[in-house]
């Protein structure tokens, strides 16, 4: 059974702060996402990594870095939070097919105040 | 004009009724077709997937797939309260691992 963890269920963070956002998988799955979840926008990609130390933008990369060091682990680095970053984080990963579907984490609400 | 759409609801149906939920696409080089439920507060779970035309059947799930027009279809028999969330249809092209996400159609069943 595909498990995908991450670090916090809920996270209150202060403008300017930086964020980390942890993401484990234990399925060996290469690729990895992170999207973030807003009401009337649904899903939207931040950044996804299809090997270790390999990274490639998605659609709203601005404000965002990340982070994959070993292939279980892909983490979402906010440098330095503001209001509008305030949402929920979704990490998903795949094996490495393309007919595969996402797993999902339990995602990660964060406000920034 | 969004990758992928869908009406965002709400959709009300009666307990025991047939559930219709339809999602329309604008690349024509997607392969996989997914459809996903959501409750509220909880991350997405895989209801079905299809990768060609025609339908495809799981319990009282349905999924239909018309590449030709661009549209996939989530079809809920005996609709139960249980049922209630928000139902993402998610699309992904050949070749690819990015998949493009609908904003949601959010689905109620009245006991």
């Amino acid at each position: 059974d595909v498990k995908v963890t991450q670090s916090s269920r809920y996270l209150v963070k202060r403008t300017g702060e930086k964020v980390f956002l942890e993401c484990v998988q234990d399925m060996d799955h290469e690729n990895m996402f992170w999207y973030r979840q807003d009401p009337g926008l649904g899903l939207r990609l931040i950044y996804f990594s299809y090997d270790v130390k390999m990274k490639e933008k998605g659609d709203i990369p601005e404000g965002y870095s990340v982070s994959r060091e070993k292939k279980e682990r892909f983490s979402l680095i906010l440098e330095s939070a503001s209001t509008n970053q305030t949402s929920m984080y979704l990490c998903a990963s795949i094996p490495g097919l393309a007919t595969y579907e996402q797993y999902f984490g339990p995602g990660t609400r964060l406000t920034v105040t | 004009q969004k990758e992928v759409e869908q009406n965002s609801g709400p959709l009300s149906v009666p307990e025991g009724a047939i559930a219709s939920l339809n999602c329309t696409y604008s690349d024509r080089g997607s392969q996989s077709f997914f459809w996903y439920r959501q409750y509220s507060g909880k991350s997405p779970e895989l209801i079905m997937s299809i990768y060609s035309n025609g339908d495809k059947e799981d319990g009282r799930f349905t999924a239909q797939l018309n590449k030709a027009s661009q549209y996939v279809s989530l079809l809920i028999r005996d609709s139960q309260p249980s049922d209630s969330a928000t139902y993402l249809c998610a699309v992904r092209n050949t070749g690819g691992f990015k998949t493009i996400f609908g904003a949601g159609t959010r689905l109620f069943v009245k006991a």
